[in-house]
This record gives C-alpha cells, structure tokens and sequence, in this order.
C-alpha cells in the first residue's frame, strides 16, 4: 500500500535543541512528499514541499529515495516549534489523488 | 480576504440530529476536499470533489452526504448523528489534484 508513516507520536525537546520529526513513506514512482504543521487550535497550513528545497522557519527536509524517508529537521527548536506535524503524500487512486496524511507527531519544545 | 472558511467554527448537538457544515473558497482552486480529525488527531480523508463532481469518497457513512453547488463551495450534512462523529472536520482545497493543500480553520462538532 502506498502510504506514510510517521512512527513518532510525540517528541519533547528543550529550547535550542536539534529537533527530527520521521517520516517514511512507501510509494511505486516518484512521491511528491509536504510537511504540514498545525499550531493549537489553528488551521493546517503548509510547511515544506519537496520539489521547492526551501527552508521555512529553520525547518528542512531531504527526500532521500533509498532510505524512503522525508525527516523533518531544524537544528536549534524554539517554544514557537511546539505543534503537530504531519506528512502528506498525494496517493493515486482511481485517476485522482488522494492528499494522505500520516498519524501526525506532536513536538513539544520546553523552555 | 480568508482563503477557505468553514461555518460553523463550533456545533455542539444531540445523538440523532441532522446537521450541516458549509466551505467557501475564494481561491479560484477546481479541487475541493473533506477531511476528519478525530480525538487522536488523525486526519483521514472523506471526499474529494473537482469542479462539482465527486472524485473521491471513501469509506464513509451514507449519512454523510457532501453538495457541491458550484466549485467554490462544498458543504456537508450529516443526518442521525453518531457520538462518533464528534471530531473536527476541515475543508481544504488545492489548485489541482495532489497539490497543496490550503485548509480552513475546521468546524469542530460534538455531539451529546
């Protein structure tokens, strides 16, 4: 089944720590992978997507295909980091797509 | 000048009734989308329209029946409703299929 998986549910940081959020995927083709993020009580809005290589608030990402896996990195967290994560792959279906989320992970960064 | 705004932003209700959730965007996206976010923050897809057709429709109750007036708008109602339909719902939309997502803020249901 194509599909992401997001093994961690939860990861608590101190302030000023490397923060690694998994995400690993199993697809036939090439992915087209996001990171979307959540503050409390907010909407989702988009983070990264892949094709862009860009870095949005300190936050990377590397698809790496032989490992099959998309990690989320920032290498200093900060209180404002704190918020639920999610990978999204776009899974084909029935000449559509279907955006499919992982279980999400909830970082928490500790002043 | 929001992007996709849901109404209600909250509705609380009891077992049995008949509700409806409704989503605007003002994006000009062809690609409309449903989805749930449950207790443990799941978020699963419901349905998928495109240009006021349903594309996408995936396990869900038949008393959950989305309408697609026109490709702006894609609204939900729910009948008899369930304790387990308490979640937050949110609409989304994408420019095409498989593209970014924009979300809007959910419309977070309890049902009593």
């Amino acid at each position: 089944a194509q599909r992401v998986t997001q093994p961690e549910k939860l990861l608590s940081v101190f302030k000023g720590a490397p923060v690694e959020l998994k995400c690993n995927y199993s697809y036939s083709g090439s992915p087209e992978l996001f990171w979307y993020v959540q503050y409390s009580r907010q909407r989702l809005q988009l983070l990264l997507r892949h094709i862009s290589r860009e870095s949005i608030k300190g936050f990377t990402a590397d698809l790496n295909k032989g490992e099959t896996s998309f990690h989320l990195k920032k290498p200093f967290a900060q209180e404002e980091d704190s918020a639920m994560y999610y990978c999204a792959l776009p899974v084909p279906s029935g000449g559509s797509y279907i955006p499919t989320f992982g279980r999400g992970t909830s970082l928490i960064v500790h002043p | 000048d929001t992007a996709v705004s849901q109404t209600p932003k909250y509705l609380v209700t009891q077992m049995g009734n008949d509700k409806s959730i409704k989503c605007e965007q003002n994006l000009g996206h062809d690609t409309m989308y449903w989805y749930k976010q449950d207790s443990k923050k799941f978020l699963k897809i419901m349905f998928s329209y495109n240009n006021k057709e349903l594309i996408i429709n995936e396990t869900v109750p038949n008393r959950f029946s989305p309408k697609s007036p026109d490709k702006a708008h894609l609204n939900l109602h729910i009948n008899s409703l369930e304790l387990g339909d308490s979640a937050v719902y949110f609409c989304a939309s994408s420019e095409e299929r498989g593209a970014k997502l924009f979300f809007g803020e959910g419309s977070r249901l309890t049902v009593l």
